[in-house]
């Protein structure tokens, strides 16, 4: 059974940081890509960024580009975000999502975590 | 970037009834086309993928079509286990982008 699960998330001022933690089991971890995606309260959803196999190319939506930092440790099986400079409006649910295959940017997803809660507020 | 509409953005029908969602990307997208069912408090599910392929486990009542700018996801006879606010997601390169939601409910 593949399993996601967040780590990490909290209250955090704007201007500071935070780095959330996936923990992936029940599959090949290092065979596909991963994600991060987020939901505000009451919102849709945002692709936040995404990950090749083999910790291949990366990519982020415009919204967190030169801010969040996406990384993988496929020996641990675990998905990294680092989130610097934080804002109110990253304030969301922050999902950990497995990719169908190995490009983050060719494949759909088909795996979720429950999620982390980030808030950013003074 | 490329921009997902859907229409509607909410809508509300009777156990039965056939469905239809409709999906328009601001440019084309070939079949790189998902989507997802979040039910009220639970994490998104995928439905179907590569614009018209039913995800593994999947109700056959549900299909999708499309390619290109435009895109459908039918629901052939409603169940109240439905009840959930549908994505599209298109996946031809970065940026992912998402629709924004339709919110299906039973009249």
């Amino acid at each position: 059974e593949v399993q996601l699960v967040e780590s990490g998330g909290g209250l955090a001022q704007p201007g500071r940081s935070l780095r959330l933690s996936c923990a992936a089991s029940g599959f090949s971890f290092d065979d596909y890509a991963m994600h991060w995606a987020r939901q505000a309260p009451g919102k849709g959803l945002e692709w936040v960024s995404g990950i090749n196999w083999k910790s291949g190319s990366v990519g982020y939506a415009d919204s967190v580009q030169g801010r969040f930092t996406i990384s993988r440790d496929d020996a641990k099986n675990s998905l990294y975000l680092q989130m610097n400079s934080l804002r109110p409006e990253d304030t969301a649910l922050y999902y950990c999502v497995k990719g169908r295959g190995y490009s983050y940017a060719y494949d759909p997803w088909d795996y979720w975590g429950q999620g982390t809660l980030v808030t950013v507020s003074s | 970037d490329i921009q997902m509409t859907q229409s509607p953005s909410s809508l509300s029908a009777s156990v039965g009834d056939r469905v239809t969602i409709t999906c328009r990307a601001s440019q084309g997208v070939a079949s790189s086309l998902a989507w997802y069912q979040q039910k009220p408090g639970k994490v998104p599910k995928l439905l179907i993928y590569a614009a018209s392929t039913l995800q593994s486990g999947v109700p056959s009542r549900f299909s999708g079509s499309g390619s290109g700018t435009d895109f459908t996801l039918t629901i052939s006879s409603l169940q109240p286990e439905d009840v959930a606010t549908y994505y599209c997601q298109k996946y031809n390169g970065a940026p992912i982008t998402f629709g924004q939601g339709t919110r299906l409910e039973i009249k």
